[in-house]
């Protein structure tokens, strides 16, 4: 039963090109939640989606970033035009489908490291 | 913002010692749950605190639960160096959804 899986784990853009990172959720899960994370400071919120809907992108940034998790297939996150200050790690998280006022716990990708020259 | 904020940022003790770390939050939650990160690594669950409860315990872990002051701790007893790592609070709204995360307190346990 394979967790969360993030591809890739590495990698590097110059600036002006596009990044997209993937996400697969854990078997079952139905919600992807994206986090960003700067070296030694926690993560940051960015989106939240279930299957063909984004529930919360309040943390997205207005410009260049954008997120998708369809029908069939990964979850993607996508920056257009990096610039130096998109380097990150990038963090998916899967959790099942809430039901009433539930309790869910998170499960987590290794993250995918993304360095804009 | 319902951010979680944890102090110490850093917190440095000998192994076989205790460690304490504090979370305080902002907005009324439905839940609250620690999650630690070694280096390079994605956060993995530790435990999880419904806002009717005080406190509870997982092996080493305790964690306790103050919602008239919007604060968390968690005790890690008898420390190990394995247990050195970076450990966050993540609040959830009150539809257990949307995880706001604090800065995180990173702890070295030093043999």
């Amino acid at each position: 039963n394979a967790g969360v899986m993030q591809n890739p784990r590495h990698l590097v853009r110059r600036r002006g090109q596009e990044a997209r990172l993937r996400c697969s959720p854990m078997k079952g899960h139905s919600h992807v939640y994206w986090y960003r994370q700067l070296p030694e400071e926690g993560l940051k919120f960015m989106v939240y989606l279930q299957k063909e809907n984004i529930i919360d992108e309040s943390g997205m940034p207005k410009e260049r970033f954008s997120a998708e998790f369809p029908k069939e297939g990964p979850s993607i996150l996508r920056i257009q035009q990096v610039v130096r200050g998109d380097s990150a790690a990038y963090f998916c998280a899967s959790s099942p489908q809430v039901t009433g006022v539930g309790a869910n716990v998170l499960t987590f990708g290794a993250g995918s490291r993304l360095t804009v020259l | 913002s319902q951010q979680g904020e944890e102090d110490p940022q850093a917190l440095s003790i000998q192994e076989g010692e205790n460690a304490t770390m504090n979370c305080s939050y902002k907005t009324s939650i439905n839940n609250l749950q620690w999650y630690r990160q070694n280096s390079g690594r994605g956060l993995v669950h530790l435990i999880l605190i419904r806002s009717n409860e005080r406190e509870k315990h997982s092996g080493r872990l305790r964690v306790t639960l103050d919602t008239s002051k919007k604060s968390s701790s968690l005790l890690i007893t008898a420390s190990r160096a394995a247990d050195t790592a970076s450990y966050f609070c993540a609040t959830a709204n009150n539809y257990g959804q949307n995880f706001v995360f604090g800065p995180g307190t990173r702890l070295s346990v030093l043999p």
